[in-house]
């Protein structure tokens, strides 16, 4: 059962515009969410956070948004950059509980000069 | 700040052989380090959890005989291989969370290809 989905595989964006990575969680106990970038052959590296006492979270030309509700953030990264191109991981975690976190499988990104 | 390393960065060894891979946090002390592998075009599959001063927490179909995990210190975790064999080839990439954090971020570090021949 997966509890992370990141749903596309990946993305192709042109340098300048948006990109909108998605991600939905089942586990009604997660309250915060992460996402990390990874380039190949390296670790990945966190890039923005958000509690889920927040609907919204942004680091300069990345912002993070949470609909509890319906159980699914998205990063948006405005405006993309080649060197944005990597897979992007969502991952969750319930505050107070284990410390582990949840990863989704990830999601290619590539912006086009 | 928040930096973590891992030593080697790519092991090439024979079957049988075992292989230990080292996870330091740099600036920040750890009491919980985690060890994940990926396969290739796969996401990251946690391996276990290693608390500094205990025994290492293993998921599901981890063989902690295999992997042996030693968290001697709050900055240091280790990771062994013993009797490594070819389907043991793979990328494993630590991360460690800042004992003093509010929130769970892991950092991780830059990961240890490990070929078994």
């Amino acid at each position: 059962d997966q509890q992370v989905k990141q749903n596309s595989p990946s993305l192709s964006v042109q340098e300048g515009r948006i990109s909108i990575l998605n991600c939905d969680y089942t586990n009604s106990m997660f309250d915060y969410f992460l996402w990390y970038k990874k380039y190949p052959a390296e670790g990945p590296t966190f890039l923005i956070s958000i509690s889920s006492i927040k609907d919204k979270n942004e680091d300069g030309r990345f912002t993070v948004f949470l609909n509890k509700s319906a159980k699914h953030l998205s990063l948006h990264i405005v405006p993309s950059q080649p060197g944005d191109s990597a897979v992007y991981f969502c991952a969750a975690n319930t505050q107070g509980g284990s410390e582990k976190l949840v990863f989704g499988k990830g999601m290619k990104l590539t912006v086009n000069p | 700040g928040a930096v973590v390393s891992q030593h080697p960065s790519w092991v090439i060894c024979k079957s049988g052989t075992s292989v230990k891979i080292e996870c330091r946090s740099l600036d920040f002390q750890a009491t919980t380090m985690f060890w994940y592998r990926q396969f290739p075009k796969q996401s990251l599959m946690l391996m276990a959890t290693s608390n500094e001063g205990s025994k290492a927490t293993y998921e599901q179909g981890v063989e902690k005989d295999k992997f042996l995990i030693n968290h001697a210190s709050l900055t240091l975790s280790t990771l062994t291989v013993t009797s490594a064999h070819p389907e043991d080839s793979s990328f494993y990439i630590c991360s460690a969370r800042d004992r003093l954090a509010v929130y769970n971020e892991q950092f991780f570090g830059p990961g240890t290809r490990l070929t078994v021949l």
